[in-house]
């Protein structure tokens, strides 16, 4: 069965650093893009980053670039997120996902596919608060 | 920055009717949409992906409809299960980016 657990949560002062991690498994992991998206509290889903299967290329929501990090441990079947300088409205609940998604081709020739995010974890919730 | 935008932001449907759900984007987004379903305290469900193709072992309840920048989702006669909140997510500028709206909640009349 196609799983993933997300761990690494808690509570951590502004500033501060937390480093979440998702443990992948049911699946060949690195066949797939993956995802965070973050849920705050009283608001809805936000993509927070994603990962290319090699982990070559990583890309996030303008609002985390420069302090949040995303990587991969493919033979680990493991997807990190290290969050430096958190601030207040980092807090949320943070979930991976497995991406169906990816593209092949360059130039005239590139094609890019899309079918959603089919697999989410439970979710670690994040709280930063002094 | 394409902005997606969830209408209406509750729904009050009694179960066995039926539930219509819009969003809409802030500029043509083609049929790079999907929706999710979440409930509280439980990962989300991804439903429906280009804009109306219903995902692996979603019932016939759900559909999806729409382009450009008007989307529609239907569940045709609402289930107890069904009360959640869904949200749509555009893909159009995948990679990278993909953008959820606000999302709607679906609740008991």
């Amino acid at each position: 069965e196609v799983h993933l657990v997300e761990s690494g949560g808690g509570l951590v002062q502004p500033g501060g650093s937390l480093r979440l991690s998702c443990a992948a498994s049911g699946f060949t992991f690195n066949s797939y893009w993956m995802s965070w998206v973050r849920q705050a509290p009283g608001k809805g889903l936000e993509w927070v980053a994603n990962i290319k299967q090699d982990g070559s290329e990583k890309y996030y929501v303008d609002s985390v670039k420069g302090r949040f990090t995303i990587s991969r441990d493919n033979p680990k079947n493991s997807l990190s997120l290290q969050m430096n300088s958190l601030r207040a409205d980092d807090t949320a609940v943070y979930y991976c996902s497995r991406v169906i998604g990816g593209y092949y081709g360059s130039g005239s020739d590139y094609n890019r596919y899309y079918y959603g995010m089919d697999v989410w974890g439970q979710g670690t919730t994040v709280t930063v608060s002094s | 920055e394409i902005v997606m935008t969830q209408s209406p932001a509750t729904l009050s449907v009694s179960p066995g009717e039926r539930a219509t759900l819009s969003c809409r984007a802030s500029q043509s987004v083609r049929s790079d949409l999907a929706w999710y379903q979440h409930k509280p305290g439980q990962a989300p469900r991804l439903l429906i992906y280009d804009a109306s193709t219903r995902a692996t072992g979603i019932p016939a309840r759900f559909s999806g409809s729409g382009s450009a920048t008007e989307f529609t989702l239907t569940i045709s006669s609402l289930q107890s299960e069904d009360f959640a909140v869904y949200y749509c997510q555009q893909y159009n500028n995948w990679p990278p980016a993909l953008t959820f709206g606000g999302g709607t909640k679906v609740e008991i009349k």
